[in-house]
């Protein structure tokens, strides 16, 4: 098993540009989960998703969109890059979302920067 | 008030020492309850879960007082290796049966030879 992996590992934006971050787990994991981690602060929720087909708003998620197509992907996209979302990203996938004491699984995270 | 909250710390503490992280949280709904560990610069990964009776791993220890609605990590005889970010999480009950895991801000522990 792979896990959770993410792409790109850095990225570097203009101001305006768009991108899309890529997060897949083959875990078969319902629960799936983007966080951003501002330099020396905990991480933020941004989205998440209980299935395919099924997203929410978590803490934080203007700038941000989410689609969950399939069991196995989650991407995340920014349409119009800011400098506040220079950040770490970071993908987490969970079999039951945190009921029964299921844990986060994590990717390797996404450096982005938007100059 | 925040839904997780942790004392960001840094704790500094000596080879040997015995420290210990509170984290409370906002929703008396709340099931699911973790700690986790963070170095610098890479994915936190759990250390472990909480359990309602409380557990222990090794030096680790994490206990869960519901009616104050707060997790605690102890760590006894602590290494140089231990000094990472502490994150404890949190699922927040959210209409039906979906919740989200909500994170502190995280504890940074620093020990010294």
């Amino acid at each position: 098993n792979a896990g959770v992996t993410q792409t790109p590992k850095f990225r570097i934006l203009k101001i305006g540009q768009s991108m899309t971050l890529q997060c897949a787990q083959d875990m078969n994991h319902n629960y799936m989960y983007w966080y951003r981690q501002d330099p020396g602060m905990g991480l933020k929720l941004i989205y998440y998703s209980v299935g395919a087909g099924i997203t929410d708003k978590g803490e934080v998620p203007n700038g941000y969109n989410v689609s969950r197509s399939t069991t196995e992907d989650f991407p995340l996209r920014l349409e119009l890059a800011a400098p506040s979302q220079t950040s770490v990203y970071f993908c987490a996938s969970s079999y039951q979302g945190g009921w029964d004491n299921s844990p986060l699984h994590f990717g390797n995270g996404t450096r982005l920067t938007v100059t | 008030r925040k839904e997780v909250e942790q004392d960001p710390g840094p704790f500094n503490v000596p080879e040997g020492a015995t420290v210990a992280f509170n984290c409370t949280y906002s929703n008396s709904a709340s099931q699911s309850f973790f700690w986790y560990r963070q170095d610098c610069r890479k994915e936190p990964k759990l250390l472990m879960s909480v359990y309602s009776s409380g557990n222990e791993d090794g030096r680790f220890t994490a206990q869960l007082n519901r009616a104050s609605q707060y997790i605690s990590l102890l760590i006894r005889d602590s290494k140089l290796s231990d000094s990472a970010t502490y994150l404890c999480v949190v699922n927040m009950i959210q209409g039906g049966a979906t919740n989200k895991l909500i994170f502190g801000t995280g504890t940074l522990l620093a020990v010294q030879p």
